[in-house]
């Protein structure tokens, strides 16, 4: 079965540049969620997209914004880039109450 | 999200049942119970959720007491496969599916040869 996808993989970048994370949901699902887990720590919520419109916000800091688009897939940009951001990324797409994670980005600052 | 609150930890051993409890004294009539877990180096896995009733599926159980302040993820023959971190969580759930999940700090299930 189709599962979630994210690219890239792995991105490595420096302090106060910018990254953009995209996120290719299931086929056929509508909302898509973003979540953040830094080292050691649980899954945090950042964001979430219900036909293409926002639908749900968490933690998310003001340098971050997301967006979903017309083939659902979603992007997550992530402006003046600090240290503290280095995680992993999780994407989850969803076509009713049960969320399908991807693989996750793997997002380091140095 | 409702509080959840679970075990930080259990071990079991491979091939035997393991029960993962979870209290959620304050839930109300309409919270959905569902449990994710995620394996080392993975995104998140939904494993299952229920409203009233015990639910099977293909991965697990779960039994709600009837109070519905508490339930247990039945993992009926444990594998290696199966340690992982166990959350139970309990959405707001909306006309249009579920917002974020809440994940606390969930159960690190360990699972011994």
């Amino acid at each position: 079965a189709a599962g979630v996808i994210q690219s890239p993989r792995h991105l490595i970048k420096e302090k106060r540049e910018t990254a953009t994370l995209k996120c290719y949901p299931i086929p056929r699902h509508d909302t898509v969620y973003w979540y953040q887990q830094g080292p050691g720590q649980d899954p945090q919520f950042l964001i979430s997209f219900y036909e293409k419109m926002q639908s749900d916000k968490g933690s998310i800091p003001d340098r971050f914004s997301a967006q979903q688009f017309s083939d659902y897939h979603s992007e997550l940009n992530m402006s003046s880039l600090e240290l503290g951001d280095s995680a992993l990324y999780f994407c989850a797409s969803s076509d009713s109450y049960e969320q399908y994670f991807g693989p996750g980005t793997r997002l380091t600052v140095t | 999200d409702a509080k959840t609150t679970q075990p930080n930890s259990m071990e079991s051993n491979e091939e035997e049942p393991v029960h993962l409890p979870c209290n959620h004294s304050t839930i109300s009539g309409t919270d959905y119970i569902h449990w994710y877990r995620q394996l080392p180096s993975q995104g998140p896995e939904y494993v299952i959720h229920g409203l009233t009733s015990n639910v099977n599926n293909r991965m697990a159980s779960l039994a709600i007491a009837e109070d519905r302040k508490s339930s247990t993820l039945i993992l009926h023959r444990a594998t290696l496969r199966d340690a992982a971190v166990y959350y139970c969580i309990l959405p707001f759930l909306s006309g249009g599916g579920a917002d974020g999940l809440t994940f606390g700090k969930g159960t690190h299930l360990i699972i011994q040869p």
